[in-house]
């Protein structure tokens, strides 16, 4: 495997379901991060990793649930969620320097994900 | 508050006629712009970072150019296979981690 990868890359889930998405990432990458994508919308940065240490959580429901339990996975684990909440799910991974250098994030594939 | 405005939304080009996108972005201090390619059903594909006014980088059809104010994307001669969506991202440098801001897109076709 190479890059990052996510799984699974459909998902349809009733509204009391819960479940969980997974990201890899085989780039070396000490930052993970996930974003949403819906039709018409700039990405939205809902959670970032650095360094396995959660940096950021930007005003994102309780009903997501991130966890990274090492520099190289990174889940978000879903329940009780809204068909507002239908959208691609992307997972992306940089290095991490002093002052937040600029390094280019990788984004994997994507999870569609379908509430209904 | 950091923002990224591109346009056009989208551009219909035939294959051989060059053209620009256009990125536009408002931020307390650059750090970094970022260009990717993103194919229907795919995750973004990184294409290019620009951190200074006046840089310019290239990749086969593709050159990037930066401004104060504002990013283009060159493209020559375009192929069919350069369809899809073109992103612009920025990072600020009151931001202490690698926070993108993006925009919506420019959606490319490109006919044979």
């Amino acid at each position: 495997e190479t890059g990052v990868t996510q799984t699974p890359r459909h998902l349809v889930m009733g509204m009391t379901n819960k479940k969980s998405l997974k990201c890899e990432q085989h780039l070396g990458h000490n930052a993970m991060y996930w974003y949403k994508q819906s039709a018409k919308k700039p990405l939205e940065l809902m959670f970032v990793y650095s360094l396995e240490e959660r940096v950021e959580n930007n005003s994102v429901p309780s009903r997501f649930s991130p966890e990274c339990p090492n520099s190289s996975h990174l889940f978000l684990h879903l329940h009780t969620l809204q068909p507002e909440d239908s959208a691609l799910y992307l997972c992306a991974s940089s290095q991490t320097g002093l002052a937040g250098d600029p390094y280019e994030q990788y984004f994997g594939p994507g999870t569609r994900l379908t509430v209904t | 508050e950091d923002q990224v405005t591109q346009s056009p939304e989208a551009l219909r080009l035939q294959e051989g006629e060059s053209s620009s996108l256009n990125c536009s972005y408002t931020v307390s201090g650059l750090r970094g712009l970022f260009w990717y390619r993103q194919d229907p059903g795919k995750g973004p594909e990184f294409l290019f970072t620009l951190y200074s006014a006046g840089e310019e980088k290239e990749k086969e059809r593709l050159k990037a150019t930066l401004t104060k104010k504002e990013s283009f994307l060159h493209i020559t001669a375009p192929k069919p296979e350069d369809s899809a969506t073109y992103l612009c991202a920025v990072q600020a440098m009151n931001t202490g981690f690698q926070k993108l801001v993006f925009g919506t897109g420019t959606r490319l076709l490109v006919s044979p």
